[in-house]
């Protein structure tokens, strides 16, 4: 079946640091990947997304490449802010073995903590 | 443009009893998915519904059951409750397959279900 598997947090950073939070996955047909974001005391919002190998998604100063060689694909921003600090899930859907439908598999999540 | 909502926003239930959670979907959205979130990790696919009909089913027993209206606002039921279901229910909504967006899920806020 399908599954995500992404780095244990909490992660703490200083503002204005490098972030890199690894997803790796597995899959049984060709999913489309996707980081999505939840703040606290909200629900979930989609930050970005890529469906195909090589697709790179971004979005406010978040980046992630879709890695068929590799099954990744790791959220990187170049500097971080305080008002980054939530928590971040990596997902998939695979239609193709799911019967047509897309529903997500998620991660456990990683809880990114930034410090002034 | 409301969103996705969902009511009620907290529900406390005793074992064996029965709930329903409802939904609405975002305007333009036809398609609605429900996931299960336990404290501290990602979100469980319980089901799709596309065409007031189920479409996909992750790995959950018969106890959750749902209903997709012509509306396309959801329902989702779950008898015989145990103390594991206390959870946060999420509902998403996505937009019909010919549109660009087809496979990305707009979340409610969920609803937090605690069963004592």
């Amino acid at each position: 079946g399908n599954s995500v598997t992404q780095m244990e947090g909490p992660v703490t950073l200083s503002e204005e640091a490098f972030l890199t939070i690894n997803c790796t996955y597995t899959a049984t047909g060709y999913p489309s990947l996707f980081w999505y974001v939840q703040y606290p005391g909200e629900g979930l919002q989609l930050l970005l997304k890529a469906t195909k190998a090589d697709d790179k998604g971004s979005n406010k100063g978040f980046e992630a490449t879709y890695r068929k060689e590799t099954t990744s694909f790791h959220l990187e921003k170049g500097s971080v802010q305080v008002s980054d600090s939530a928590v971040y899930f990596c997902a998939l859907s695979d239609p193709f073995s799911g019967g047509g439908a897309d529903g997500l598999t998620f991660g456990k999540g990683t809880h990114l903590i930034i410090q002034p | 443009d409301a969103g996705v909502t969902q009511s009620p926003t907290h529900l406390i239930k005793t074992r064996g009893q029965q709930v329903t959670l409802r939904c609405s979907p975002k305007s333009g959205h036809d398609t609605v998915s429900w996931y299960q979130q336990a404290l501290g990790q990602g979100p469980q696919f319980i089901f799709q519904y596309y065409e007031e009909e189920e479409r996909q089913r992750g790995n959950f027993p018969d106890r959750f059951s749902g209903h997709q209206f012509p509306n396309y606002s959801s329902e989702l039921n779950v008898n015989a409750l145990l103390l594991g279901d206390s959870a946060l229910y999420l509902c998403a909504s996505s937009p019909d397959r010919g549109s660009v967006a087809y496979n990305e899920q707009f979340f409610g806020p969920g609803t937090r279900l605690t069963v004592l």
